[in-house]
């Protein structure tokens, strides 16, 4: 199976910055996955990245504040927009079947 | 959308004990996975089971999806074992995203 490579592993940003999150793959896959884990949370699906079109996105989840790049299909970057404390989560890229990435864990103070 | 619903949300065991954790879902899936995450974080799949039974040592998943559950066991539990176990679905119309439940908290003691 693939092998998911993500960056950076955790973050500490001051609120009303913007964080990018890289997230390569060793494969070429159709279809990456972004997900939110909220403290003490679930997973939720943010948004759905396919190469050559633009993201699609989850109830709950918008461009603006979550806009991703898909420039080819090994590569995707994940950017949290003007962050707040709210924000403070683990997020994980995956792809079409099994693998997910170790995660970047971001605290926003 | 698809329901997830895992059951016990916590769970305590002595090291040595058994256990069975359920997920029930509303719908049909083409795809089941069990997840542990460690208490660091990390998320591992441990089965990928859409119907059927599997094993792996001491763990073993048995997923009916005509009645809609799957069920996880863990034999000899170990304290390395403690974390939080998800079951996640993708249904026929969510292509490969996955749709997970809120978990179970085990937590096993020595």
């Amino acid at each position: 199976s693939a092998v998911i490579s993500q960056k950076p592993s955790r973050d500490i940003c001051q609120r009303g910055t913007s964080l990018t999150i890289q997230c390569q793959v060793d494969s070429q896959v159709t279809m990456m996955f972004w997900y939110r884990q909220q403290p003490g949370q679930s997973l939720t699906l943010i948004a759905t990245a396919n190469q050559g079109s633009e993201a699609t996105y989850e109830s709950g989840f918008v461009i603006d504040k979550f806009p991703i790049s898909r420039p080819n299909l090994t590569f995707s970057t994940l950017t949290v927009s003007n962050m707040s404390p709210e924000d403070s989560s683990i997020y994980l890229c995956s792809v079409d079947t099994v693998p997910f990435g170790s995660g970047t864990r971001l605290t926003v103070v | 959308g698809i329901q997830v619903e895992q059951s016990p949300p916590d769970l305590i065991l002595q090291e040595g004990a058994n256990s069975t954790l359920r997920c029930n879902f509303s719908d049909s899936v083409n795809n089941l996975q069990w997840f542990h995450q460690n208490p660091w974080g990390q998320l591992i799949n441990l089965f990928y089971i859409p119907s059927g039974t599997k094993q792996n040592g001491r763990l073993s998943a048995t997923t009916v999806a005509t009645e809609r559950y799957s069920l996880l066991y863990i034999s000899s539990s170990q304290t390395t074992d403690s974390g939080v176990y998800f079951c996640a679905v993708t249904s026929l119309g969510s292509g490969y995203a996955l749709n997970f439940g809120k978990g179970t908290s085990l937590l096993v003691t020595p």
